[in-house]
């Protein structure tokens, strides 16, 4: 699987967007990029994914780019709930033997 | 719906001792995963069940076992324990035998060795 790098930690306004940037320059052409949120003490959460077309679901978009080497998570009016660590993470498709490999994410602070 | 629910939510156990954490799936979920989340190291895989058989295994002792059962539920013993095994341990289902990647996980067990 293609190793992902974040930075450790962002902070953003209230209502504003929250951008979490993630390289992948090692990505295949068969690995997407999944997004997970775990807030402190809770379990984490699925947020989205893609191959290589933008995403957007209810919670959030996902913009590839065009090479593929690097993706950012974008939450388009964060709310203090929003606070919370984002993982990117890069997954064969098919079969991955039911494995996601975290690494340290990226903290995310939303301030009033 | 009811989510992935796991069961103790806290469990306190001593050095040797065997510890059991329960997962149940959310319904019509025919995966579970299960997922440590020690202090400083992060999350890491421990073990995929589907229907009933083990699917894979993560880098762990063999004292790290499970099972699932006929319901898809499931057990996670850890043998032995050791004061590194103190984590929260997550549970997460999934609705497929092919894994996607979109996993639903649970609130998780925290379990503490002393």
């Amino acid at each position: 699987d293609a190793k992902t790098t974040q930075p450790p930690s962002m902070d953003c306004a209230e209502g504003r967007a929250a951008n979490l940037p993630c390289n992948h320059s090692t990505i295949s052409g068969n690995e997407y990029v999944y997004w997970y949120r775990q807030i402190h003490s809770q379990g984490p959460q699925y947020i989205i994914h893609g191959l290589k077309n933008n995403e957007t679901n209810e919670m959030a978009s996902l913009i590839i780019t065009e090479d593929r080497k690097s993706s950012t998570l974008i939450l388009p009016h964060a709310t203090l709930r929003d606070t919370a660590v984002y993982y990117c993470i890069a997954l064969p498709g098919g079969t991955s033997y039911g494995k996601l490999t975290f690494g340290q994410g990226t903290i995310l602070t939303v301030h009033p | 719906e009811a989510g992935v629910t796991q069961s103790p939510t806290h469990l306190i156990k001593t050095r040797g001792q065997q510890a059991t954490l329960r997962c149940s799936p959310i319904s019509g979920h025919t995966s579970v995963y299960w997922y440590q989340q020690a202090l400083g190291l992060g999350l890491q895989f421990l073990l995929w069940y589907d229907e009933g058989e083990e699917r894979n295994r993560g880098n762990f002792p063999p004292r790290f076992s499970g099972r699932q059962f006929p319901n898809y539920s499931s057990e996670l013993n850890v043998n032995a324990l050791e004061l590194e095994d103190s984590a929260l341990y997550l549970c997460a289902s999934s609705s497929v035998g092919q894994f996607t990647g979109e996993l639903f996980f649970g609130e998780g067990s925290r379990l503490t060795v002393l």
